[in-house]
């Protein structure tokens, strides 16, 4: 199975401020083929369900705004919020869907400081 | 619009069974395939099994392996993953998820519906 681990568990951030996640895999997630990475990043606010970031590691998604990138390839990753706001408060996650048992990181709780 | 809906949820005692349903509208079902995610009160995502669209194949975390099995109904546009052998350890909220096609990533869930299991 891929082990997704993401650093740091948590994060204070200021509002405006960047706030960076990491994202490793135990294995390169980038198709030799098609020369995509097969890594997702989805955010989650309290009682709601996941909402998709970015998919192919770095493709935003429809209506994500543009202070959110993603970026990376092979087995390291990074989510980046250029200028933190209050509606970015959220666990993020990474998950890889380069071969099953699709697996997730661990969350990376982002706050305000 | 796309909507994906859980039922099915609830208290079940450890050792039984319980039947989840995912109700799809809004969306050609039959063409996507689709997966149950779960998250235990507090903690993160798990991946639990998968279905390709027109139900050939079916993959599943090793944790429930054996016990839970995901079918569907396409002419029903409904998603099913039946629950045995329940532990303490399944206690979570189920989501229902579609992956979205040639890109490959979930890119809808549904509100989930938690189960519980309990003596």
């Amino acid at each position: 199975d891929i082990v997704m681990t993401q650093s740091p568990d948590s994060l204070a951030v200021s509002l405006g401020d960047r706030a960076t996640i990491n994202c490793k895999s135990s294995q390169s997630v980038l198709y030799s083929s098609d020369n995509k990475n097969y890594l997702a990043w989805y955010q989650q606010k309290p009682g709601q369900p996941p909402k998709l970031l970015f998919y192919w590691a770095s493709t935003r998604e429809s209506g994500v705004p543009d202070r959110f990138s993603g970026s990376g390839s092979g087995a390291d990753f990074t989510l980046t919020i250029s200028s933190l706001q209050a509606e970015d408060v959220a666990v993020y996650y990474c998950q890889q869907y380069y071969s099953t048992p699709w697996t997730f990181g661990q969350g990376t709780k982002v706050e305000i400081k | 619009q796309v909507q994906v809906v859980e039922s099915g949820g609830g208290v079940v005692q450890p050792g039984r069974s319980l039947r989840l349903s995912c109700a799809a509208s809004g969306f050609t079902f039959s063409s996507h395939n689709m997966h149950w995610v779960r998250q235990a009160p507090g903690k993160g995502l798990e991946w639990v099994a998968a279905i390709w669209s027109d139900g050939s194949n079916k993959y599943y975390a090793d944790s429930v392996k054996g016990r839970f099995s995901i079918s569907r109904d396409n002419s029903r546009n409904t998603l099913y993953l039946q629950m045995n052998s329940l532990r303490d350890e399944d206690t979570a909220v189920y989501y229902c998820a579609r992956e979205r096609l040639r890109d490959n990533c979930i890119d809808y869930w549904g509100q989930g519906t938690l189960v519980t299991v309990s003596s």
